[in-house]
Order: structure tokens, then C-alpha cells, then sequence
């Protein structure tokens, strides 16, 4: 069976850094690309970006480019997600998936909570 | 702004079919087939149902199915039922640099 599994849920303070992670199972992880997706409390989805664990190969949405850092370790078939330093504004749920195809991803973790509050 | 437009929200009774639109450009759902549709119940991980334009996740009901007209996909669900009441998510391949964009979502109302 496809799992990915989460971290959990983190409170932190403006300035403080973060890493959450995505621990992929059931599958071949170095295969598919993991991509990451932001939804802030009410609002809708947002791609930040993906990596594919097999070459470490990763891109960002301009958005996030520069605000994040996407990683994995394919030895512990797992993709994190890091902050150098958070903002109150990053207080949201954080989704990993896998992308079976462009766009298309199939199996979703079930989401970290991220809130960063002084 | 979301770089994908979708009604914001739609209903329908149940046993009727309703169709959530998902317009985009030439740089993504009119210059290629990858437009996928996702499901979101409240508090919950969104889940796949239409991929590649049109096809269905093994597990994804027959009344959902997904199609393209230029720059424009449809979601349509036919035989409406209560469970279906969810947010709905488009998203599609860019061209841009951004490489994946999703639809604002559509709240559906199973009246």
C-alpha cells in the first residue's frame, strides 16, 4: 500500500527555523517526483514545488523560490520541506504527494500544521 | 489570484449533473493534457479524481469525468450525491516557470 507520512504538527516563533517531513512507503520513492503544496487557513491549494529522489533534481514556483528548501534522502525514502526562517505568514497546512503525472498527483500525506506565532 | 479561474461555487440536488469549469491560457490547459481535478472534503488531504484531462484514478467513480475545450476543462459529476459536497480543485502544467498552477477551488453545494 502508497503511504506517505507526515510530520507532525509544529508551533513556532517568527525567526525560528523548520524542517517537516514526508516519509514515502508501499512504492519505488527514488521513481516519483514529491511535490509539496501550501493551503493557508480557508484558501485554496498552492504548488510550491517538487524534487525527484532519485537525482535530488528540484524546482521551486517563484513564489516560494528562495523562501524554501526542498530536500530529500533517498536512503530513509523521505522529502522534507525547511524554513531558515519562519514568518507569520507561513502559518498554514502543508501537504506532500506523489506526482504520477504532470500536475496529476495520486497519493497525498496527511498534511503538517504549521503555525508561527509570537 | 489564482492563475487557473473556477466558479467560486456551484450546486446541485441530488441525482442531477453539475459542471465545474477551469479556464486557463495557452501557456497551460489549452497547450497541454495535463489538467487534473481534486476533491477536498473539510479537513481532509485532497484527493485525485481526474488526471491527464480525462482519465480516472483506479477506486474514482464513473460519475466523475473530465474534459477540454481550448483553454478552457470541465469536471463534471453526474448522479449527484451528498457525499460529494467538497471544495474541487483544477490544476495544469505551465509553461511558465511556475511548472504547476491550481484553480482558486469550487465550493459544491449538494442542495
Amino acid at each position: 500500500e502508497v503511504q506517505l507520512v507526515q510530520s507532525g504538527a509544529e508551533v513556532k516563533k517568527p525567526g525560528e527555523s523548520l524542517k517537516i517531513s514526508c516519509k514515502g512507503s508501499g512504492y519505488s520513492f527514488t521513481s516519483y517526483w514529491i511535490g509539496w503544496v501550501r493551503q493557508m487557513p480557508g484558501k485554496g491549494l498552492e504548488w510550491m514545488g517538487i524534487i525527484y529522489p532519485g537525482d535530488s533534481d528540484t524546482r521551486y514556483s517563484p513564489s516560494f523560490q528562495g523562501q524554501v528548501t526542498i530536500s530529500a534522502d533517498k536512503s530513509i525514502s523521505t522529502a522534507y520541506l525547511q524554513w531558515s526562517s519562519l514568518k507569520a505568514s507561513d502559518t498554514a497546512m502543508y501537504y506532500c504527494a506523489r506526482q504520477e503525472s504532470v500536475a496529476g498527483y495520486d497519493y497525498w500525506g496527511q498534511g503538517t500544521l504549521v503555525t508561527v506565532s509570537s | 489570484q489564482s492563475a487557473l479561474t473556477q466558479p467560486a461555487s456551484v450546486s446541485g440536488s441530488p441525482g442531477q449533473s453539475i459542471t465545474i469549469s477551469c479556464t486557463g491560457t495557452s501557456s497551460d490547459v489549452g497547450g497541454y493534457n495535463y489538467v487534473s481535478w481534486y476533491q477536498q472534503h473539510p479537513g481532509k488531504a485532497p484527493k485525485l479524481m481526474i488526471y491527464d484531462v480525462s482519465n480516472r484514478p483506479s477506486g474514482v467513480s464513473n460519475r466523475f469525468s473530465g474534459s477540454k475545450s481550448g483553454n478552457t476543462a470541465s469536471l463534471t459529476i453526474s448522479g449527484l450525491q451528498a457525499e460529494d459536497e467538497a471544495d474541487y480543485y483544477c490544476s495544469s502544467y505551465t509553461s511558465s516557470s511556475t511548472y504547476v498552477v491550481f484553480g482558486g477551488g469550487t465550493k459544491l453545494t449538494v442542495l
